[in-house]
């Protein structure tokens, strides 16, 4: 069974500072993919970010970034210049074709932005 | 384009009664995922759908269940409610049989069993 662990309850972070989340994983699949997904008070969860396994490049959209280290089954989040808006909860989370489309979470990160 | 519709936002029911909630997923999208949400187990898996057969089950109990529709839209049925089952339930669809391209949540159902 896969895990996902998430070891960071909370972060803050002053607006306009970066910040990286940490997420890591245990897994015997060799093909599988990590998202980081945001949670805000909404409720709704919004993809931030994917990264398909077998790609050495660390995914970027925008301000995020994420290093994947595979080795070490690392995925940590980078968000630079960091907005009010961005405050919330952040879940790192692991899927495979073989799973389906079932996804396992890590616990969470509260991220809180200062002004 | 619409997004993942889930009814009702808020539930309250009472222990021992029964619940259903709805989703309904991005148009085309074939795959329903179930996620239940609480403070202390986090994130955990229900079901998912795709064409109308279940493919995977979490490790819930039997008072669990879902269908999907022809239309892809999707319900859960939680019976004899315990007061456990308070939670955020979460509705995800996805285009494909596999979530390669992520998936699409809904904004959730809060149940609050009293």
């Amino acid at each position: 069974a896969q895990t996902v662990t998430q070891s960071q309850p909370e972060m803050s972070v002053q607006e306009a500072e970066t910040v990286t989340l940490s997420c890591t994983y245990d897994t015997s699949e060799s093909d599988y993919y990590l998202f980081w997904y945001k949670q805000p008070p909404s409720r709704q969860m919004i993809l931030v970010i994917r990264q398909e396994a077998y790609k050495q490049q660390n995914a970027t959209e925008n301000r995020f970034s994420v290093n994947f280290q595979k080795a070490a089954k690392s995925f940590s989040l980078k968000i630079s210049d960091s907005q009010l808006g961005d405050a919330a909860m952040y879940f790192c989370a692991w899927g495979n074709n073989n799973a389906g489309n079932m996804l396992t979470f890590g616990g969470g990160t509260r991220l809180m932005v200062k002004p | 384009k619409a997004g993942v519709t889930q009814t009702p936002r808020y539930l309250i029911k009472t222990r021992g009664q029964q619940v259903t909630l709805s989703c309904s997923p991005i148009s085309g999208h074939r795959s329903v995922s179930w996620y239940q949400q609480t403070p202390g187990q986090g994130l955990q898996f229900l079901f998912e759908y795709f064409s109308e057969t279940q493919r995977n089950k979490g490790n819930f109990p039997g008072r669990f269940s879902g269908r999907q529709f022809s239309n892809s839209r999707s319900e859960m049925n939680v019976s004899t409610l315990e007061l456990g089952d308070s939670a955020l339930y979460l509705c995800a669809s996805s285009l494909e049989a596999s979530g390669t391209y992520g998936y699409t949540f809904g904004s959730g159902t809060r149940l609050t069993v009293v």
